[in-house]
This record gives structure tokens, sequence and C-alpha cells, in this order.
């Protein structure tokens, strides 16, 4: 079984300012876990994704996400916010051995807001 | 460059009236997702195919049905469209490591 807990549901911040967006996850096995970004009536954009490599992830737009095993997290920052970057946030998880079959576990989403 | 692409963008139609939407992909990934996302919600997976191989989600309605030609093609078709129907539905998918890429959505409305 698996399972995503995205921790806040709206996050605003100012242009020029930190980004934290929070996850927590839950899984049987070895996950892989990605963020995806969703513009509003647009499709869903890959941010990055942690499949077992390097903990810290380097994604587009200058985000990146950090892999902590000891607390089911995977939290996704930017040291500086865009208005661009106004979105749907949306954490996820796969695990499982056959990998052909996987279903995606999606967050809840994190509106960002992003005030001039 | 496209890789996902769905038709139409933006799909009306009527209440009962059987409606189709389209998914093409350009990558030749062996799985076709379908996926439906109410408003501020997160996607739903309906169904999917690995190859050929149909498989169903336990939850989804039976008005829901989907046909897949060849690899490149897969259809979502709505037999009888409700009020709750509407949604934005997104195809994706995958050569079957994990990673899936997403359509831009087909986003249908019933009147």
């Amino acid at each position: 079984a698996q399972s995503v807990t995205q921790l806040d549901s709206h996050v605003s911040v100012s242009e020029g300012t930190p980004v934290l967006l929070r996850c927590n996850y839950s899984s049987s096995y070895s996950p892989s876990l990605f963020w995806y970004v969703q513009h509003p009536n647009k499709g869903l954009q890959l941010l990055l994704k942690y499949t077992s490599a390097a903990t810290l992830v380097k994604g587009i737009n200058g985000f990146e996400a950090e892999f902590k095993k000891s607390e089911t997290s995977f939290h996704l920052t930017k040291p500086s916010a865009h208005m661009s970057d106004a979105a749907e946030y949306f954490c996820v998880v796969t695990s499982g051995v056959d990998t052909g079959r996987r279903a995606l576990t999606f967050g809840s989403g994190t509106r960002l807001q992003v005030q001039p | 460059d496209a890789m996902v692409i769905q038709n139409p963008r933006y799909q009306v139609t009527q209440f009962g009236k059987p409606v189709t939407l389209s998914c093409s992909q350009t990558l030749n990934h062996n799985v076709m997702y379908w996926y439906q996302q109410k408003s501020s919600q997160a996607p739903k997976l309906l169904f999917h195919y690995y190859d050929k191989d149909f498989n169903n989600e336990a939850d989804t309605p039976d008005n829901f049905q989907s046909r897949r030609p060849n690899t490149s093609f897969c259809f979502l078709d709505i037999r009888s469209p409700g009020l709750g129907d509407a949604a934005m539905y997104l195809c994706a998918t995958s050569s079957g490591r994990g990673l899936q890429y997403f359509g831009p959505g087909t986003r249908l409305l019933v009147l």
C-alpha cells in the first residue's frame, strides 16, 4: 500500500522569496517519487523525479526536492519564486515490483499563489 | 514535437449523448492511462492498457469504456454522460518504469 500527504492545500509567497511545498509519503516498497505541476486548464508537467539515485533531485525551472527516508518526506523547494510558478502542484508516489502496471498515487495537491 | 496529444481540448455534449475522447502518442510507450480530474481534485485513474491488456479500476463506472486499436491511439468512450461526468480527462503514457507523461487534457462539459 502507498499513500501521499501534501501538508498544505494552499501556499502563498511573495515574488522573489523561497518556496516550500511539503509532502510525506508511505510505501511498502522502495518508492519512486515525483512532483508534477499543473497550470490552469493544462495537463500535468513533470517537475522532477526520485528513483533511488541521488537523494537531492534537481528539476526544471529551478525546483528541487530532497528524499529523506528517515522522515518519509519529499519536500519541493525553490530559492526564489516567480509569478509564473503560480499553479497546482502534485506530489506522487509509485512503488511495487511490476513496473508495467504501477499505479500512481497522487497527493491532494497544493495551490501555490505568488504575490507581486 | 508534442508527445501525448489529446483531442479535442474542449468537448461539449448533452446529457445522455455518447461522447468519445481521443489520445495519441509519439513515444511508442506500451502503457496508456485515462484519468478523470474534477475541479480542485487530484486525478483519479479510470483504467489503463498494458499493450492490449485492459485493466479497469474497481470503482470506474460501467458508463466509461476504452479502446486501444493500436500502440499509438487510445479512446475514452462515455456511453451516457451525466452532469457528474463533467471534468478534465487526462491521458498519460508510460514505458513501464513508473514515470508517466501526460497530455494536455480534454475538458468535458455536459449540458
